[in-house]
């Protein structure tokens, strides 16, 4: 499969504990975005990293990129319950003209 | 607001019944793709479109039809819808013609369809 895949395929956490979900993939990339989805709504953009970067933040987000060993994670600090979501990583094809999905993280932040 | 709309958000109909799924932006997006979602099979690309008049397919075309008429709509076509065409469908769109793999994908607020 050219499913990039996630791990845990679930989490259930505290509010205000941190959340780890880690994404691998089988071929190179060009770059490597992640996604939230709420309850089988629309998918919002969170970060994309490309190739040539290590680490990326964005506020309570951090998202990791080691393409020796083809993996990222994301990291969410501080979790609150909106946070609970699905996480999706997604991988830019050769060509760039499509995105290759994993299958989620399911995120539950428990108040 | 900067948004991709979708219609219909629901759609129940029966096979064989031609339907249109319609799919806006009104961000100058040069890109525009359609998706369907499925249980334990993640996001699948069904068509994308790097211009107007410049569509190609995707990973899983079949059953489905597109046009790419003007920059800003994106239909997606079922001339004669299967159940196995049952599933939650989305429209998203990126500023740059190259494609996703450069750029944010915005996406819409899906359509959940089901054939019977």
């Amino acid at each position: 499969s050219q499913q990039g895949e996630e791990d845990p395929q679930a989490l259930s956490i505290q509010e205000g504990e941190n959340a780890t979900m880690n994404c691998s993939y089988k071929t190179s990339i060009n770059n490597l975005q992640w996604y939230r989805q709420n309850s089988g709504r629309g998918l919002v953009h969170l970060i994309l990293i490309r190739s040539n970067e290590r680490e990326k933040h964005s506020g309570r987000l951090r998202v990791t990129l080691d393409t020796s060993k083809k993996s990222s994670s994301l990291l969410i600090t501080a979790s609150r319950a909106a946070d609970t979501a699905s996480y999706f990583c997604a991988r830019a094809a050769g060509n760039n003209r499509k995105l290759i999905w994993g299958l989620g993280t399911s995120l539950a932040v428990n108040p | 607001e900067a948004q991709v709309t979708q219609n219909p958000r629901y759609l129940i109909t029966v096979t064989g019944k031609k339907l249109t799924v319609t799919c806006s932006q009104n961000m100058n997006h040069e890109y525009m793709s359609w998706y369907r979602q499925d249980p334990g099979l993640g996001l699948r690309q069904i068509y994308y479109s790097m211009n107007v008049e410049v569509t190609d397919k995707g990973d899983v075309p079949e059953g489905y039809k597109v046009s790419r008429k003007e920059k800003r709509n994106f239909p997606l076509i079922l001339e004669s819808p299967s159940p196995n065409q049952t599933s939650l469908y989305f429209c998203a769109s990126s500023l740059l013609a190259g494609g996703p793999g450069e750029d944010t994908q915005y996406f819409g607020p899906g359509t959940r369809l089901t054939v019977l």
